[in-house]
């Protein structure tokens, strides 16, 4: 069993919807978790940090982790053709591991016009 | 955020040879870091890349295939030594500006072994 689980889709959504993308885990020493989008070609692009359990906002973008589930979820709203690209979520036990994240293996979204 | 700036951003090689893949950064950064990607496969970290000393390296990795350098904070270098088609990857720096703050990477350098 991977300690990071990540549906790949491909998942397609029409414009102006609600995207929900989701992780489990396996490890209960995780304590940093991140997500990250990838346009075709490029490099990860950090969207969202957070620690611990908790909900955090940006914009479009929520994160919340729930750490008695092992489970962490990113929300976009209002998504957008823009948003078209793979999603990956990353997670890290901390500072002793510093760099050592951990990956799914990415949720491909496309979102349609 | 720190600019990350790999090269080459690809390459084709041939089995048996050498690649060295640069990785330059804009500001000084904390900690520099290679992970690989490989076709439909999440990322792995490959190796922890210390200023003026050895590379700390992952389980499954090892110096005499991947070397990698870092003569100070901006600069790190991965070599992938003696490759065969199963090095075919997408090789990335990534840093981190200050520990425990999050990894940004660079763009990659996507390798193709023949």
């Amino acid at each position: 069993q991977k300690e990071v689980e990540q549906d790949p889709g491909p998942l397609s959504v029409p414009e102006g919807a609600i995207v929900s993308l989701n992780c489990t885990y396996s490890n209960s020493a995780f304590q940093y978790f991140m997500w990250y989008r990838q346009y075709s070609r490029k490099g990860p692009e950090l969207l969202m940090y957070t620690y611990s359990s908790g909900n955090k906002e940006d914009g479009r973008f929520t994160a919340q982790v729930d750490k008695s589930s092992k489970y962490i979820s990113l929300f976009i709203r209002d998504s957008q053709p823009s948003d078209s690209a793979t999603y990956l979520c990353a997670m890290s036990h901390g500072s002793s591991n510093t760099g050592k994240l951990i990956f799914g293996q990415g949720t491909t979204l496309q979102v349609k016009p | 955020s720190a600019v990350i700036s790999q090269k080459p951003s690809r390459d084709i090689c041939q089995r048996g040879t050498s690649l060295t893949i640069q990785c330059q950064v804009d500001s000084q950064v904390t900690m520099m870091f290679w992970y690989r990607q490989q076709p439909g496969q999440s990322l792995t970290l490959i190796a922890t890349a210390n200023q003026g000393s050895e590379a700390t390296y992952e389980s499954g990795f090892v110096i005499d295939k991947f070397p990698i350098s870092r003569p100070n904070l901006t600069f790190s270098t991965l070599t992938v030594s003696n490759m065969s088609p199963e090095d075919s990857s997408i090789y990335l720096c990534s840093v981190a500006i200050e520990y425990n703050s999050p990894l940004h990477f660079g763009n990659g350098t996507r390798l193709t072994v023949t």
